[in-house]
């Protein structure tokens, strides 16, 4: 069993749309919980970070974190064309060096 | 804003030939990585750096090897290139290990 799995899609949204995007882990002693953007041919880029259970919200984001479940989620309000991209989750032990990144899922808004 | 530059952006190699991936960040960042991608799998880390002079195997490390003679360097050296280490290989940096990690564009490598 992979410590991250995390569905590859590809999602098909509208724009518009609320996009709802998930992972689910094994290791309990992960702590820190981030979500990276990654368009085509590039470098992924930190798009939330949180620390524990609870829920974060940026702009059209929002990010939550279930321990009790090993469940996380990355939900988009308003979905554009340009949030076209690949996002990965990645997770993290306190005090470790090695994050764990899922798979990654594709997600495509059409205009 | 440089951030973290990886050259070159495109490499084919032949089987059993060697080369050096360079990896720099001007952000003044202790904590430096590299990661391969390959489709499906998500990001694997091949080794770190704490700092200089400082490294330490991640999940993947055969076949590779890293040094850090520098706060900003960290190149990758791939010998006897194998067509399992083809993949996209990404360098990134952070100030700490709880802080935020930025990556490079990427080298793409083919090994033929």
């Amino acid at each position: 069993q992979k410590e991250v799995e995390q569905d590859p899609g590809p999602l098909s949204v509208p724009e518009g749309a609320i996009v709802s995007l998930n992972c689910t882990y094994s290791n309990s002693a992960f702590q820190y919980f981030m979500w990276y953007r990654q368009y085509s041919r590039k470098g992924p880029e930190l798009l939330m970070y949180t620390y524990s259970s609870g829920n974060k919200e940026d702009g059209r984001f929002t990010a939550q974190v279930d321990k009790s479940s090993k469940y996380i989620s990355l939900f988009i309000r308003d979905s554009q064309p340009s949030d076209s991209a690949t996002y990965l989750c990645a997770m993290r032990s306190t005090g470790g060096f090695k994050t764990i990144f899922g798979a990654g899922t594709r997600l495509f808004v059409k205009a | 804003n440089a951030g973290v530059t990886q050259t070159p952006k495109f490499r084919i190699l032949k089987i059993g030939q060697s080369m050096t991936l360079q990896c720099t960040q001007d952000m003044n960042h202790n904590y430096m990585y590299w990661y391969r991608q390959d489709p499906g799998m998500g990001l694997k880390l091949i080794y770190y750096s704490v700092g200089a002079g400082i490294t330490d195997k991640g999940e993947v490390p055969n076949g590779y090897n890293v040094s850090r003679s520098t706060t900003e360097d960290f190149p990758l050296r791939l010998e006897l290139a194998a067509p399992s280490q083809t993949s996209v290989y990404f360098c990134a940096s952070s100030y700490s290990s709880d802080t935020e990690a930025f990556f490079g564009q990427g080298t793409r490598l083919t090994v033929v």
